[in-house]
């Protein structure tokens, strides 16, 4: 089993929906991140977190410590949100372990 | 300001070779990380320096795969004797510090051993 699982692999969403992509993990944690992965493109981090909740425009992240849990939402989804999302934890050494990424495609 | 640099962007090489690969990462990021990623795969952690400190090694694959810091700024990452399974992305990340400061990735450099 992997350390890092995230949910769903691929996600596919109308213009306009709401979207929840889910990161599970199995180690303690010290942070998570929630990265971006154009295709053919760089990786952009979107978010670190070790708590609660943060909001950037559209795109919001939770973290639930005790559950291990993490979710990514993006409201009001449009195509240009079509990317990778990765989700990552680094734990007490800074070492991330990543998830297999959540390919999301937002079709117009 | 100017972000994480790699180079080259793309490296074609045959198998046997030894290939170097650079990352420029942010001016004053002490931390300095490479990664792998491979087709089909999640990306992996290879190896981390931090400032003076010894660095990580224990990502690193194989014997093949070393890297250097010089002067707490640039980094090459050298590959050995490459073989076809080491065709992947390689990406550099630096951030301020360890993991609990925001990291920001290079472009990456697409490797393909033939």
């Amino acid at each position: 089993k992997n350390e890092v699982e995230q949910s769903p692999q691929n996600l596919t969403a109308q213009e306009g929906e709401f979207i929840t992509i889910n990161c599970s993990y199995s180690v303690g944690i010290s942070a998570l991140h929630w990265l971006q992965q154009h295709p053919g493109g760089g990786i952009v981090s979107l978010f670190m977190l070790s708590s609660g909740k943060k909001k950037h425009g559209r795109l919001i992240a939770t973290i639930n410590i005790q559950e291990k849990h993490s979710s990514l939402h993006i409201t009001a989804s449009h195509p240009r949100d079509s990317a990778v999302y990765i989700c990552a934890v680094g734990g007490s050494n800074y070492k991330l372990t990543f998830g297999k990424g959540t390919l999301l495609t937002v079709n117009p | 300001g100017a972000g994480v640099s790699q180079s080259p962007s793309n490296k074609v090489t045959e198998k046997g070779k030894d290939v170097e690969l650079r990352c420029d990462p942010i001016s004053g990021h002490t931390a300095l990380y490479w990664y792998r990623q491979s087709l089909g795969q999640g990306l992996e952690f290879l190896i981390y320096f931090q400032g003076n400190s010894a660095p990580d090694k224990s990502g690193l694959p194989s014997d093949r795969f070393s890297a250097e810091r010089t002067g707490g700024s640039v980094s090459t990452l050298t590959i050995q004797r490459t073989q076809q399974e080491d065709s992947a992305v390689y990406l550099c990340a630096s951030s301020e510090q360890g993991s609990s400061y925001e990291q920001y990735f290079g472009p990456g450099t697409r490797l393909t051993v033939t």
